[in-house]
């Protein structure tokens, strides 16, 4: 069974400051990997994936997120917060067999102050 | 226009009611799924249709009851209705399987309250 940790429920920063949201995932096959977004009041949106290609995956609004099989980790960065950044991350996994399998983690919310 | 639109967007009822939640997508996706939102926010796949076929069901009780009139819908109907079932419900739908461009894309959710 794949499972995926997000480790703290909360994270703050400050307005300018490095965001890391930190994602371990369990697969007994190569994984998927993904990082989705939900804002107030919305749906969950895909900020980025990981399907077996470079290891370094870029996405949406400036974040990016590094696949690193020897620590099972899956860290989703962003260099510099915005205030529009505040909002759920979830990480998710899946064995690539589409998204009927996909687990997510319980969502790290991000904090970010002026 | 939305992509995957779902209704009503909050269901305030009472214990023992049948409510249902719509959504529709209009993306020509192949499948839909419902998630659900504890108030945890952990979030859990509950159904998936492909093709109006049922080809995922997680462990979710017989008063849940996914209906796919046709591949842009899937209805959400649920029986006798206990404050447990009290979260917000997703509807979703994914590009084709297997696509290196697969996305999953979600509605904006039904925040369901049981009394």
């Amino acid at each position: 069974a794949q499972s995926v940790t997000q480790l703290g429920s909360h994270v703050s920063v400050s307005e300018g400051a490095l965001v890391l949201l930190r994602c371990n995932y369990s697969s007994s096959v190569p994984p998927y990997l993904f990082w989705y977004v939900q804002y107030p009041n919305q749906g969950l949106q895909l900020l980025l994936k990981y399907t077996s290609a470079a290891t370094l995956v870029k996405g949406i609004n400036g974040f990016e997120a590094e696949f690193k099989k020897s620590e099972t980790s899956f860290h989703l960065t962003k260099p510099s917060a915005h205030m529009s950044d505040a909002a759920e991350y979830f990480c998710a996994v899946s064995d690539g067999a589409g998204f009927q399998k996909l687990v997510f983690g319980t969502g790290t919310r991000l904090l970010v102050s002026p | 226009d939305t992509a995957v639109s779902q209704t009503p967007k909050y269901l305030v009822t009472q214990m023992g009611n049948d409510k249902s939640i719509k959504c529709e997508q209009n993306l020509g996706h192949d499948t839909m799924y419902w998630y659900k939102q504890d108030s945890k926010k952990f979030l859990k796949i509950m159904f998936s249709y492909n093709n109006k076929e049922l080809i995922i069901n997680e462990t979710v009780p017989n008063r849940f009851s996914p209906k796919s009139p046709d591949k842009a819908h899937l209805n959400l109907h649920i029986n006798s209705l206990e404050l447990g079932d009290s979260a917000v419900y997703f509807c979703a739908s994914s590009s084709p399987h297997s696509s290196t461009n697969e996305k999953l894309f979600f509605g904006s959710g039904t925040q369901l309250s049981v009394l």
